[in-house]
Formats: C-alpha cells, sequence, structure tokens
C-alpha cells in the first residue's frame, strides 16, 4: 500500500463549480499536510499548510485534515479557468530530527470557461 | 518567481555525454534538495543537502552526482545516463531540514535522454 493514494485524474468541471480533491494515506505519524499547485512547465508551488486535523481557509481555498480517518481534502470554491493545474497533495512526519515529506502522485484540473 | 532558479530549462543529451544542472536560491536557505518528476509518478527525492553537507540519498545511481559548494547553489551532475532517466528534476530550498517542512521549488530541468 502506498503512503499517499491521490487520483491522478483528469478532473473536468464547469467555471464557477466546487471543485474537491483529496488524499488518502497511512501513516499515523504524519503531522504537516500541504497542497501544492504545479502550473505545466513549471514547480509546485505551496498552496496551504495545516498542522494536525482541522480545517484552514484562504481566500476560495479551504485545506480540510481528518487525521482518525487519514483523509485530506482541498476545496476550491468559484473556480476559475486559471485555477487550471495539477494539485500534489504532500505530509510530512518526524524522522531523526529532521521533516521527510511525501507527496501524492497529483491531480490534474482543467476548470472549462 | 519563486526564488529558485534552475538551468538549463531543457536539455537533451545522449547516454554518452556528461552535462550539469544548476540550482540557485536567492532565498537564505539553509536545506536543498533534488527531486525527479515522471509521468504518472510522485516526486522522487533523490538528494538532500543541510546547511552543505549532504544528509540524504535516496538509492540513487551513482550515474548521479550532486555538488553543492555553499548553501546557495545546488549542481546535478549527469553521466551515462539511461533512456529512463528522462523526466522533469526539480530542484527546491528550505530554511533547513529541521525547522521547516515547506518547501520551495524551481520551475525544473526538462531533460530527455537519446
Amino acid at each position: 500500500q502506498k503512503e499517499v493514494e491521490q487520483d491522478p485524474g483528469p478532473l473536468s468541471v464547469p467555471e464557477g463549480a466546487i471543485v474537491s480533491l483529496n488524499c488518502t494515506y497511512s501513516n499515523s505519524a504524519f503531522q504537516y499536510f500541504m497542497w501544492y499547485r504545479q502550473y505545466s512547465r513549471k514547480g509546485p508551488e505551496l498552496l496551504m499548510y495545516t498542522y494536525s486535523s482541522g480545517n484552514k481557509e484562504d481566500g476560495r481555498f479551504t485545506a480540510q485534515v481528518d487525521k482518525s480517518s487519514k483523509y485530506i481534502s482541498l476545496f476550491i470554491r468559484d473556480s476559475q479557468p486559471s485555477d487550471s493545474a495539477t494539485y500534489l497533495c504532500a505530509m510530512s512526519a518526524p524522522m531523526e530530527g529532521y521533516q521527510k515529506v511525501t507527496f501524492g502522485i497529483g491531480t490534474k484540473l482543467q476548470v472549462i470557461p | 518567481e519563486t526564488g529558485v532558479t534552475q538551468t538549463p530549462r531543457h536539455l537533451v543529451m545522449g547516454m554518452t555525454n556528461k552535462k550539469s544542472l544548476k540550482c540557485e536560491q536567492h532565498l537564505g536557505h539553509n536545506a536543498m534538495y533534488w527531486y525527479k518528476q515522471s509521468a504518472k509518478k510522485p516526486l522522487e527525492l533523490m538528494f538532500v543537502y543541510n546547511f552543505k553537507e549532504q544528509t540524504e540519498n535516496n538509492s540513487v545511481p551513482s550515474r548521479f552526482s550532486p555538488e553543492c559548494p555553499n548553501s546557495s547553489h545546488l549542481f546535478l551532475h549527469l553521466h551515462t545516463l539511461q533512456p529512463e532517466d528522462s523526466a522533469l528534476y526539480l530542484c527546491a530550498s528550505s530554511q533547513d531540514r529541521r525547522g521547516t517542512v515547506i518547501q520551495y521549488f524551481g520551475a525544473g530541468t526538462r531533460l530527455s535522454v537519446l
């Protein structure tokens, strides 16, 4: 079983829709949970990060972590064509004095005007 | 602009060539990373340097050789690569390995091995 599971998509939605992106994981030691956005021909850029369970909101983006279910989500409200990108979840666990980060495979999102 | 610059952006090389990838960060960070990103696979961590010392080498073949002359620069030297090494190579930096999990990525070098 992979440590982090993420559906690669692609996911196509109409402009203005609410998008839900998800990851599941198996390692109970994960402490930090992150979402990166990667545009075509670019490197990943950090969107949001949270520590432990709960919700975090930033503009149109909401990150949600449920440690009891080992499930994290990213919601995008009022999606825009500019949101079309690949979204990678990432999680970190302490390892001998440092935080080891594990990435999901990424979900490709297309928002259609 | 993320503060992490990678050159070249694209590289085509034969299996007998020797080339180097360069990464420079302008963020004052002390940890730098090389990742490999292949289609339909998650990011694979290759090497980690913390305060110029290599602290992790994830069983990467010896045809990949990293070099970190200072905290701002990171190189990946390539020789006798295989076609399966074709991928996007990403450099990242973070404050240091202990202090933060947030990594800042460059745009990557798209490598094609013929």
